[in-house]
């Protein structure tokens, strides 16, 4: 069965840095892409970038450009999510998420998620 | 693209039909999806492509419209429904999430 297993909580002071680790289990990993998304406490779903598994393209919202890395190691079949410069407006659940369409050019929606992987950011 | 839906929260009984709308800021075609968020819980797809169900959602879940207007309709309101509805877009990168719908029982 498909399944995303995402890293453990993390605490960070602002204006350090995390990384966030997205295994991947029960399917093709270079076959499909993968989105990550994020929710503050108590608010909606804001969409953070996608990487193509399969040729390592990318794609940023425009806010988090230049300030969030995402990579893929196929060997292991787990995507990673870099974010720099935290702020505390960064604090979040961060979720990986499957993209549906598979071989896709550009991110569409999602079928499978990761559990979340709480980030706090405070001095 | 700007997403919004309403109500933003709505209450009803058990066995109730239960409509929530969602509008895009410009034609996005058919190119929308729902999620539903249990309390304390991940995201799951609902619904892609405005209509087509994703494999194992009950069929009482259905979603209507195109171009800039969108329902997500739930036949016959079940306790485990409890949640809230996301719609998102997926026209056109950046990828945009409607502010959510709250639905509780009565």
């Amino acid at each position: 069965q498909v399944q995303l297993v995402q890293s453990g909580t993390e605490m960070k002071w602002p204006g350090a840095s995390v990384k966030v680790s997205c295994k991947t289990s029960g399917y093709s990993f270079s076959n499909y892409g993968i989105n990550w998304v994020r929710q503050a406490p108590g608010q909606g779903l804001e969409w953070v970038a996608w990487i193509s598994v399969y040729n390592g393209d990318t794609n940023y919202a425009q806010k988090f450009q230049g300030r969030v890395t995402l990579t893929t190691d196929t060997s292991t079949s787990t995507a990673y999510m870099e974010v720099w410069t935290l702020r505390s407006d960064d604090a979040a659940v961060y979720y990986c998420a499957r993209d549906r369409e598979s071989l896709a050019a550009v991110p569409h929606f999602f079928d499978f998620w990761g559990q979340g992987t709480l980030v706090t950011v405070s001095s | 693209i700007q997403m919004t839906q309403s109500p933003s929260y709505l209450s009803a009984s058990v066995g109730d039909r239960v409509t929530i709308t969602c509008r895009a800021s410009q034609d996005i075609s058919n190119y929308l999806a729902w999620y539903q968020q249990k309390p304390g819980k991940v995201p799951s797809l609902l619904i892609y492509a405005v209509s087509t169900l994703q494999s194992g959602v009950p069929s009482r879940f259905s979603g209507s419209g195109s171009g800039t207007d969108f329902t997500l309709t739930i036949n016959s309101l079940q306790t485990e429904d409890v949640a809230t509805y996301f719609c998102q877009n997926y026209y056109s990168a950046p990828l945009t999430f409607g502010p959510g719908t709250k639905v509780d029982f009565k």
